[in-house]
């Protein structure tokens, strides 16, 4: 167990389908990431947040939209995907460097993935 | 971040050391060296960092050269648990703000019974 934890594990969607993954870090982080792992292909970034606020947008379609209400919860609201959507969607958390003082490292941590399959 | 080269696969014997090793030539003086692992289908696991000393924890033992273009990850004494993709990244530290994390193709380890 990493303190991060991601649901559902595995999610089957239709096309037309509106769904959320969530994810939830019990660390104390104030950082979180989404990325994408497609079949045969390196994780990549998607997103972002940092205090809550998004702080990068790696050229992500529209029909994927992050929420950051608090520095414990990210979800990914997906709406309208296509088949080639399907892959391990990873959320991570993190502290987040500041000016001066404060955490000195920023070591990602992981949660277990959920596993989306559209058809 | 600076870009890094690993060997696609190996393999090792269980019980032996496990030692993945890692170019990363065009580093630069602020930038870490990051290893984590990622077990099938699992989210990646931290494994260990460091910035040119030597390091050891309860995982693993990371050696980088002396010039840092260079390192190894070491498994002392692997077991059939440790068959994962093992993926070393290079990134700056000490930058405000939350980094992303680049990933490339990994090392397949497989350890063999």
């Amino acid at each position: 167990e990493t303190g991060v934890t991601q649901t559902p594990r595995h999610l089957v969607m239709g096309m037309t389908n509106k769904k959320s993954l969530k994810c939830e870090q019990h660390l104390g982080h104030n950082a979180m990431y989404w990325y994408k792992q497609s079949a045969k292909k390196p994780l990549e970034l998607m997103f972002v947040y940092n205090f809550k606020e998004q702080t990068e947008n790696n050229s992500v379609p529209s029909r994927f939209s992050p929420e950051c209400p608090n520095s414990s919860h990210l979800f990914l609201h997906l709406h309208t995907l296509q088949p080639e959507d399907s892959a391990l969607y990873l959320c991570a958390s993190s502290y987040s460097l500041g000016l001066a003082g404060g955490p000195r490292t920023d070591t990602q941590y992981f949660g277990p993935g959920t596993r989306l399959t559209v058809l | 971040d600076a870009k890094t080269t690993q060997p696609t696969s190996m393999d090792c014997a269980e019980g032996r050391a496990a030692n993945l090793p890692c170019n990363h030539s065009t580093i630069s003086g602020n930038e870490y060296v990051y290893w984590y692992r990622q077990i099938h289908s699992q989210g990646p696991q931290y494994i260990i960092h460091g910035l040119k000393n030597n390091e050891t924890n309860e995982m693993a033992s990371l050696i980088i050269t002396e010039d840092r273009k260079s390192s190894t990850l070491i498994l002392p004494h692997a077991t059939l648990r440790d068959t994962a993709v093992y993926y070393c990244i290079v990134r700056l530290m000490g930058i405000q703000g939350a980094q992303k994390l680049v990933f490339g193709q990994g090392t397949r380890l497989t350890i063999n019974p």
